[in-house]
């Protein structure tokens, strides 16, 4: 079955950096879009970004527009993103989603279980 | 890139139906079946129990259902159970070919 494990998440200083990475298993990776989703504490999803199948596409929450970046590697079945510029208000726990679809990202149906990113001095 | 809007809290005693609604724009929800809903009970993942407005993933029970009339959504709770009590999003797909969910509601089960 889909298997989603994020990993990298930890606590790191305002204006520092971080890069997350999403473990996947049980379905072919190259052939679906990704997302990355928060969730601050006590506080709703906030969808961050998405990538297509073959990477070919980006697109970002104007909230991280510029400062975080998603990549994938298809050998590697795995998912990143790059965190850049860390403020505050991006303290979350960071979800990594498989989407339906493989161009668009229309429906996130698989979750990983999350990691924790704390921007704190 | 503006939040769905969604009532913070809603409350059903176990058989009854609740619904909540998801409003959007002409934008997201209006212009696209591609409307989404997550379970979401404290500390665990979202669950995904409604996509493409009206279909449900296999294993979600036949008592969610979706529908959706011009900018707003709605998910259906029948036959309300204990288990079901969590948070629910919505989501839609948006003409920037982005994604943006609601701010979410708290089902409280009698």
């Amino acid at each position: 079955q889909v298997h989603l494990v994020e990993s990298g998440g930890g606590v790191v200083q305002p204006g520092g950096s971080l890069r997350l990475s999403c473990a996947a298993s049980g379905f072919t990776f190259s052939s679906y879009g990704m997302h990355w989703v928060r969730q601050a504490p006590g506080k709703g999803l906030e969808w961050v970004a998405f990538i297509r199948y073959d990477g070919s596409n980006k697109y970002f929450a104007d909230s991280v527009k510029g400062r975080f970046t998603i990549s994938r590697d298809n050998s590697k079945n795995t998912l990143y993103l790059q965190m850049n510029s860390l403020r505050a208000e991006d303290t979350a726990v960071y979800y990594c989603a498989k989407d339906v679809n493989m161009i668009r990202g229309v429906t996130p149906d698989y979750w990983g279980q999350g990691t924790l990113v704390t921007v704190s001095s | 890139q503006s939040a769905l809007t969604q009532p913070p809290s809603v409350s059903g005693s176990p058989g009854q139906s609740v619904t909540i609604s998801c409003t959007g724009t002409s934008s997201d929800v209006g212009s696209y079946n591609r409307v989404s809903w997550y379970q979401q009970p404290p500390g665990t993942a979202p669950k995904l129990v409604i996509y493409e407005v009206t279909n449900r993933p296999s294993g979600v029970p036949d008592r969610f259902s979706g529908s959706k009339s011009g900018n707003t959504a709605s998910l259906t709770i029948s036959g309300l159970q204990a288990e079901d009590e969590a948070d629910y999003y919505c989501s839609s797909y948006t003409s920037s070919s982005t994604l943006v969910f609601g701010g979410g509601t708290k089902l409280t089960v009698l």
